[in-house]
């Protein structure tokens, strides 16, 4: 397909334990993007890659959260000992890296931390 | 910082009414700005967008215009279906922020 994947859709897992969340994203897209939705929060951007780079990261909420990407194109958020407060759908996307230039989002993964 | 104001939900309407849902924004310079809507059991998706003042967005019979003066960016529809039940966000720029969203019901 030629839309924005993510893996896995669903992820329950214990609180402490570490998760990887991955986003395959349209290819040629240079811009990528997480964000997190949950109820609380709304949605809140976590952070933007510009090819392989992170020039803002400011919305990752702690230092247990981390991400990557790799060769231009797949990005995996991961979160370390996990809380529950965590939980939540955490949103990809990606798009071409210019103003004005609409966001193409994936289905999401909900995390839910027992 | 940049922040987006956005109508309290939720919004139920009956068929054929028309739709105001009102968003505001707080940022610097002249800001992208996006509706984007997010269907029952589907992903996010852009509704529609402008990049300039003055300027309208338009798709599914729904409008949007970029309005500098009064830094808003409301959307409206003329005449709703069952089929436009969803959550709507009001966001900006390439970095979005976004609004808390309008959950809106229409009901036949």
């Amino acid at each position: 397909g030629a839309g924005v994947s993510q893996s896995p859709s669903n992820k329950v897992t214990e609180k402490g334990k570490d998760v990887e969340l991955r986003c395959d994203p349209i290819s040629g897209h240079t811009a990528l993007y997480w964000y997190r939705q949950s109820l609380g929060q709304g949605l809140e951007f976590l952070i933007y890659f510009q090819g392989n780079s992170a020039p803002d990261k400011s919305g990752l909420p702690s230092d247990r959260f981390s991400a990557e990407r790799t060769g231009g194109s797949v990005s995996t958020l991961t979160i370390q000992r996990t809380q529950q407060e965590d939980s939540a759908v955490y949103l990809c996307a990606s798009s071409f890296d210019r103003v004005g230039q609409p966001q193409h989002f994936g289905d999401g993964t909900r995390l839910s931390i027992l | 910082g940049d922040s987006v104001t956005q109508m309290e939900g939720p919004v139920t309407l009956s068929e054929e009414a028309f739709l105001t849902i009102n968003c505001t924004y707080t940022a610097t310079g002249y800001p992208s700005l996006f509706w984007y809507v997010q269907y029952p059991g589907e992903g996010l998706q852009l509704l529609l967008k402008a990049t300039k003042a003055d300027d309208k967005g338009s798709n599914k019979g729904f409008e949007a215009t970029y309005r500098k003066e009064t830094t808003s960016f409301h959307l409206e529809k003329g005449s709703v279906q069952v089929s436009d039940s969803a959550v709507y966000f009001c966001a900006l720029r390439k970095k979005l922020t976004f609004g808390t969203g309008t959950r809106l019901t229409i009901i036949p």
